[in-house]
């Protein structure tokens, strides 16, 4: 257990909806992660949070956003979903925002979008 | 473009026997190389984390070499187990990664451990 939780586990939603997913960090940890990894595809660097503020941004979609807030929770949302769309999303997170920090990663959502 | 490259894409060994995995890059510049583990629905864990002054690290029966020179790395497994069967996840670290982040993840080498 990395002490990272994620919920909801398990989401099914249709086409064109909005759906949020929540990551809580390990206790002391600054920095949150969000990552996709689609079934044919290596893990894929979204966007990080350090104590509230965007780090550093990848190849995150507009339809997407994220924040986290004071308590260093974090949320995901997703709208105007597509089939595409479909994949596990992953938190970590790590005590610094530094290039030499473990991340430690949360069990991850399964988002599928029918 | 940044990129990861790992091999074999799979792999099957027999219970005890050791391998190699490898790891090409063209990140530059670069501040550190990390392999994780990966089981089946999981979150990747960490394994190792190495800079590009450090040529090997070991994390009980995995050894991660690296060679910055030629932008290799690998990670060795000894006397493997069932409990070894995984994805291993190569990731390296550029310092401004630009809009593929900070972190460029390989696609992984999938390992099957039979008894």
């Amino acid at each position: 257990d990395s002490g990272v939780t994620q919920t909801p586990k398990h989401l099914i939603t249709a086409t064109g909806q909005r759906v949020t997913l929540r990551c809580s960090p390990r206790s002391g940890d600054l920095s949150v992660y969000w990552y996709q990894q689609s079934l044919d595809q290596g893990l894929q660097f979204l966007i990080q949070y350090y104590n509230g503020e965007e780090r550093a941004k990848g190849n995150i979609l507009e339809r997407f956003s994220a924040q986290q807030f004071p308590d260093l929770h974090s949320e995901l949302n997703l709208s105007s979903l597509e089939l595409g769309d479909s994949a596990l999303y992953f938190c970590a997170s790590s005590d610094t925002d530094g290039q030499q920090e473990t991340q430690y990663f949360g069990p991850g959502t399964r988002l599928l979008v029918l | 473009k940044n990129q990861v490259e790992q091999s074999p894409q799979s792999l099957i060994i027999l219970e005890g026997k050791n391998c190699t995995l490898q790891c090409n890059y063209t990140v530059s510049p670069f501040s550190n190389l990390r392999w994780y583990k990966q089981d089946t629905g999981r979150g990747p864990v960490s394994l190792t984390i190495m800079t590009f002054s450090e040529n090997t690290k070991s994390n009980g029966r995995y050894t991660a070499t690296l060679d910055a020179d030629t932008k290799q790395s690998s990670l060795h497994i000894t006397a493997s187990q069932l409990s070894d069967s995984a994805s291993y996840i190569c990731v390296v670290s550029a310092p401004y990664g630009g809009s593929q982040g900070n972190l460029i993840f390989g696609k992984g080498t999938k390992l099957s451990v039979k008894p």
